[in-house]
């Protein structure tokens, strides 16, 4: 395992619910990262975050909102989505958000919206 | 802009076969190139980076990678190929100079290899 883990692992949601996706990294790093895997699309970068603070958003739709509590922890909250917003959804963690840094990744949350 | 170029969606080769997965890739400035390997229902795992020095980088379970700046490529090889090997390759770039130091993933190969 990468020292990443995502919680849930699956979660079928209604376009009214409101819900959370939850990650931690076990490996001291100070930059966390939410990406989207659609089928048959390149990986999508959401939000980075580096030591707390969010250094990018990447023209995500505010319906999804992320949130980092400290290093280890990062969140994404999910509220009235789409069914366009199913998808995998991996977080990933580095030692830095430099450009050599390697991007360990989660499992993911397989995400359904009905 | 910066771009990656995985130009086979799907390569089959028998075991104990060498393999090669390709990739280029377009930016300004100099790359930094990396490959990951994604078995089913699991998240990215890195395979190894390219940063600067030696252009040919060997990565973890026998995988490696030669840098060739003149055809802009960044191809994966192997040289015998197991079963176990089965999974969907992504070749990955950053540069400096272009979209800001971020990640910029292919569509992604799967590597098939048959017994």
């Amino acid at each position: 395992e990468t020292g990443v883990t995502q919680t849930p692992r699956h979660l079928v949601m209604g376009m009214t619910n409101k819900k959370s996706l939850k990650c931690e990294q076990h490996l001291g790093h100070n930059a966390m990262y939410w990406y989207k895997q659609s089928a048959k699309k390149p990986l999508e970068l959401m939000f980075v975050y580096n030591f707390k603070e969010q250094t990018e958003n990447n023209s995500v739709p505010s319906r999804f909102s992320p949130e980092c509590p400290n290093s280890s922890h990062l969140f994404l909250h999910l509220h009235t989505l789409q069914p366009e917003d199913s998808a995998l959804y991996l977080c990933a963690s580095s030692q830095d958000s430099q450009i050599t840094d390697t991007q360990y990744f989660g499992p993911g949350t397989r995400l359904t919206v009905l | 802009a910066q771009s990656v170029a995985q130009p086979e969606d799907q390569v089959n080769v028998a075991e104990g076969n060498p393999l090669t997965v390709k990739c280029t890739y377009s930016v300004s400035g100099n790359p930094y190139l990396f490959w990951y390997v994604q078995y089913p229902n699991r998240g990215l795992q890195f395979l190894l980076k390219y940063i600067t020095g030696d252009n040919l980088v060997k990565g973890s379970y026998g995988f490696e990678a030669e840098f060739n700046k003149s055809q802009t490529s960044f191809h994966l090889k192997k040289p015998s190929a197991l079963v176990s090997d089965s999974a969907l390759y992504f070749c990955a770039v950053r540069a400096l100079r272009t979209n800001a130091g971020k990640s910029t993933f292919g569509d992604g190969t799967t590597l098939t290899v048959k017994p």
